[in-house]
């Protein structure tokens, strides 16, 4: 069964270091988001993307984050000079479309700790 | 806007018996409501969904939902609880205004005890 894959598993970083996550969504997946978890709290949306463009974004989704597909079948998240406060298990996802019969698959997700 | 509301942390049940995890959403036109589950070190895995047709959904796992219009309900039930079904649960409602984002609530710990 197909299924959305992220690497790395777990990615501890240095306050103010870039970090990129990535993720594989399934292949025929057309629309893509990340969200996130900081421990012990609600799972959030930051993202979502449609058509190589951003579609919505959350609040938390700032200028230090950014989202691209560079090459048709990778899905990555930046944070350009991370904060202690980065520091979150962050889930890909995708889905075949936006309608209301079309779920979204979620990636094993990335633990990010920032130092 | 779109919400869901999970009231129990925690929810601890013995093995055998039956477990409900209560979720109440608030949705301006039709809810389409999600139950995830994630296992320990583990993403979010499917459960379920409502979207219209029978208010009792069967899922993944001998899971159901029932979903109720007047009590703005989505809760997760299952008949006979297992140990190996004890992991974080959470309800979440489709956003259709827009890109259709999942809005999750706070989750619930499920416990079930031998």
């Amino acid at each position: 069964e197909p299924e959305v894959t992220q690497t790395p598993s777990h990615q501890v970083t240095q306050m103010g270091q870039e970090v990129i996550l990535r993720c594989v969504p399934i292949s025929n997946h057309l629309y893509f988001y990340w969200y996130r978890q900081i421990l012990g709290q609600k799972v959030e949306f930051l993202v979502s993307f449609y058509n190589n463009e951003i579609s919505e974004k959350s609040e938390i989704f700032d200028d230090q984050f950014s989202v691209e597909r560079p090459d048709g079948s990778n899905f990555t998240l930046k944070i350009r000079s991370t904060k202690l406060e980065d520091s979150a298990m962050y889930f890909c996802a995708s889905s075949s479309g936006t309608g209301t019969y079309n779920e979204q698959f979620f990636g094993p997700g990335t633990r990010l700790t920032v130092l | 806007a779109q919400s869901v509301a999970q009231p129990e942390d925690q929810v601890n049940v013995a093995e055998g018996n039956p477990l409900t995890v209560k979720c109440t959403y608030s949705v301006s036109g039709n809810p389409y409501l999600f139950w995830y589950v994630q296992y320990p070190n583990r993403g979010l895995q499917f459960l379920l969904k409502y979207i219209t047709g029978d208010n009792l959904v069967k899922g993944s796992y001998g899971f159901e939902a029932e979903f109720n219009k007047s009590q703005t309900s989505f809760h997760l039930k299952k008949p006979s609880a297992l140990v190996s079904d004890s992991a974080l649960y959470f309800c979440a409602v489709r956003d259709i205004t827009n890109t259709d984002k999942l809005i999750f609530g706070t989750g619930t710990r499920l416990q079930v005890f031998p």
